[in-house]
């Protein structure tokens, strides 16, 4: 059949405002989860990951929050600038042995200077 | 930084042809991956690969699809005869030790067209 394109949710930011980007996971037995970044026509590229042991871990501008009870994902950054331009997926692995990674449908950030 | 090279980066095939991606993974990883990204829709899994066996494959990664590491170094996507609807972004993904830094790295993609 055919297929239609998904129309991604889309935040808007001014340049050095603080971005919040969400996400609801699938599986209540995934205990490792990945924030990536997506530029156009690149692969995905790794920003922050988390374990299900932790519900908070900060990077160099970037805080991934992990809430198990609702399956919520949270990815801020601060001070964002315009080359944070791009789609965030989060993905989420069960036994972090190896498995397959299972992405959302990701959000597109635009920065405005 | 260590990267996932993968070629061609762009294919355009006939429908019904085979095509073959290749994918150079980081040199001391141990699993691999293909990921699939249909223009504008989120990453999907297609089949993991782990001591030369697949280790797990999704409902995508039908009897058209193989993988292979002929060589000990590259790992290959082959599409046995391509559909309109294999018309999408191919990402080789590679994973050295579970719960290592940074995590999964993917490659940079092959954009592949069937017409």
């Amino acid at each position: 059949g055919e297929s239609v394109g998904l129309h991604l949710p889309t935040l808007s930011v001014q340049e050095g405002d603080n971005s919040i980007i969400n996400c609801a996971y699938s599986n209540s037995a995934s205990d490792y989860f990945i924030w990536y970044k997506q530029e156009s026509g690149k692969g995905p590229q790794f920003i922050i990951d988390i374990r299900s042991n932790m519900d908070k871990r900060q990077g160099q501008r970037v805080t991934v929050l992990l809430n198990k009870t609702v399956k919520h994902l949270s990815l801020q950054i601060a001070a964002t600038q315009p080359g944070d331009s791009a789609v965030y997926f989060c993905a989420e692995n069960m036994n972090n042995q190896g498995g397959k990674l299972i992405f959302g449908q990701g959000t597109e950030l635009s920065v405005k200077p | 930084e260590p990267e996932v090279t993968q070629t061609p980066s762009h294919q355009v095939t006939q429908m019904g042809q085979e095509v073959i991606l290749r994918c150079v993974p980081i040199s001391n990883h141990l699993y691999f991956y293909w990921y699939r990204q249909i223009l504008g829709q989120k990453v999907e899994f297609l089949v993991s690969f782990y001591n030369n066996e697949i280790s797990e494959k999704s409902e995508i990664f039908d009897d058209q699809f193989s993988v292979e590491r002929p060589d000990g170094s590259n790992f290959t996507l082959k599409i046995r005869s391509t559909k309109l609807e294999d018309s999408a972004m191919y990402f080789c993904a590679t994973l050295g030790q579970p719960g290592s830094p940074y995590g999964y790295t993917f490659g940079s993609g092959t954009r592949l067209t069937v017409v």
